[in-house]
């Protein structure tokens, strides 16, 4: 039973680079979530897809950023002309179909990657 | 909107001894759910316990507990008989009904369990 993958797990560049991030989530799982943690802080959502309609944009994603799920399964994270101030964990979680109550979304994560912008 | 608040940055706790980590929550919502989650050094975000907004019974899960008091809007987690391995960041969390039932976080707590 494999959990969520994500890749790289530490990631160094250069402001001004572009770098992109990929998600495994739990294979059967059809709801996937982006988050940014950084330090001393709890993660924020940044995005949500549904198989692979992105439903959701929070407006800490500037245009800088953009998410895919091209085929419902894996999903990849770009971020732009990098700055110092994405330095921060990317989490990733992915969720089941279905689940009753409604609010009751557990959600589960990968260890994340860590990006470091010089 | 919804807000998550811890307010303790650190506890410690002795080996064996129980231990009461803190969270308050604000939403207008009836219906939500509450979460804590561990997340160890190594980064990856543990679930640990889940308490729906209409359950009447407190959620257990084994050495968790979470008490949850729905008129004070908190919901804290309760850790018994803590071992070293429990030494980590816990974080409180929140979803509300909706189309992402995404999670709101706190702060977080990092617990120190000694021998």
């Amino acid at each position: 039973d494999t959990g969520v993958s994500q890749n790289p797990r530490h990631k160094i560049t250069k402001r001004g680079q572009n770098v992109t991030f990929r998600c495994d989530p739990i294979s059967e799982h059809n709801r996937l979530y982006w988050y940014r943690q950084t330090l001393g802080q709890g993660p924020e959502f940044l995005t949500y897809f549904q198989n692979e309609a992105q439903l959701e944009k929070s407006r800490l994603l500037s245009d800088r950023f953009s998410a895919e799920r091209p085929k419902g399964s894996f999903s990849t994270l770009e971020i732009q002309r990098t700055e110092q101030g994405d330095s921060a964990m990317y989490l990733c979680a992915s969720s089941p179909r279905g689940f009753i109550p409604p609010a009751k979304n557990i959600q589960y994560f990968g260890a994340g990657t860590r990006l470091s912008v010089l | 909107a919804q807000k998550i608040t811890q307010t303790q940055p650190g506890m410690f706790v002795q080996e064996k001894e129980a231990v009461t980590l803190d969270c308050t929550y604000d939403t207008s919502d009836q219906s939500y759910g509450l979460f804590w989650y561990k997340q160890p050094s190594s980064g990856e975000m543990i679930f640990l316990i889940y308490q729906g907004s209409y359950d009447e019974q407190n959620a257990t899960e084994g050495r968790y507990s979470l008490n949850f008091q729905k008129a004070r809007k908190s919901a804290n987690l309760v850790i018994s008989a803590s071992q070293l391995g429990d030494s980590a960041m816990y974080f409180c969390a929140m979803s509300l009904t909706g189309t992402a039932s995404k999670l709101t976080f706190g702060t977080g707590t990092r617990l120190q369990v000694t021998l």
